[in-house]
């Protein structure tokens, strides 16, 4: 089945670590985002690529950078965790942006020490 | 610029009584609009969308949405709630003109009761 993928679902990191949460598709959509989600909120975009063009929300702090190297893998670095980033992330896509359904994955829930 | 309200962050139904969420927008343009169901530690996932022509929408697992230009509203209705609607339901907008994103309402968390 075609499909959104997240790697880890479940990660820990400690503060001020490195860390990269992944997503694939097999979709071949055009459009891929990630979300925050913190609990019992909406989810918040950070930023997109419509392609290999990259969006990134006005609001997304510099600590959140992100990678698409190809169609399918689309990366979110965290530079340096801090507790108030403990969140779930979403990985979502779209075959194009205009009134196009979203795709979500299952999310990785991000924990920080 | 375009937001979401939803009423109420808890609505509590019993089993097989009417669901009713509700969903107010705002945009400077024609919308798109979305309604999404979250289960815990889950992604979102579609319900059913309102893009263009008949403004009664159907979507999955019985739910359906109608949209009211004059109210700016997209409510979200089931007729007999069942013990796995339980979730939060995320109401969303997308501008339809040109290349636009989802904003997403606060949500709202159905809780279903015997």
């Amino acid at each position: 089945d075609a499909m959104v993928i997240q790697n880890p679902r479940y990660q820990v990191t400690q503060f001020g670590k490195p860390v990269t949460l992944s997503c694939s598709q097999t979709l071949n959509h055009n459009v891929m985002y990630w979300y925050q989600q913190k609990s019992s909120q909406a989810p918040k975009l950070l930023f997109h690529y419509y392609d290999k063009d990259f969006n990134n929300e006005a609001d997304t702090p510099d600590n959140f950078q992100s990678r698409r190297p190809n169609t399918s893998f689309c990366f979110l670095d965290i530079r340096s965790p801090g507790l108030g980033d403990a969140a779930m992330y979403l990985c979502a896509t779209s075959r194009n942006g205009q009134g196009d359904e979203q795709f979500f994955g299952p999310g990785t829930r991000l924990t920080v020490l | 610029a375009q937001s979401v309200t939803q009423l109420g962050s808890h609505v509590s139904v019993s089993e097989g009584a009417l669901v009713l969420l509700r969903c107010n927008y705002s945009s400077s343009v024609p919308p798109y609009l979305f309604w999404y169901v979250q289960y815990p530690n889950q992604g979102l996932q579609l319900l059913l969308k309102y893009t263009t022509g008949a403004t009664l929408v159907k979507g999955i697992n019985g739910f359906e949405a109608e949209f009211k230009k004059s109210e700016t509203s997209f409510h979200l209705t089931k007729p007999s709630a069942h013990m796995s609607d339980a979730a939060e339901y995320f109401c969303a907008v997308s501008e339809n003109s040109g290349y636009s994103t989802l904003t997403f309402g606060k949500g709202t968390m159905l809780l279903v009761s015997p």
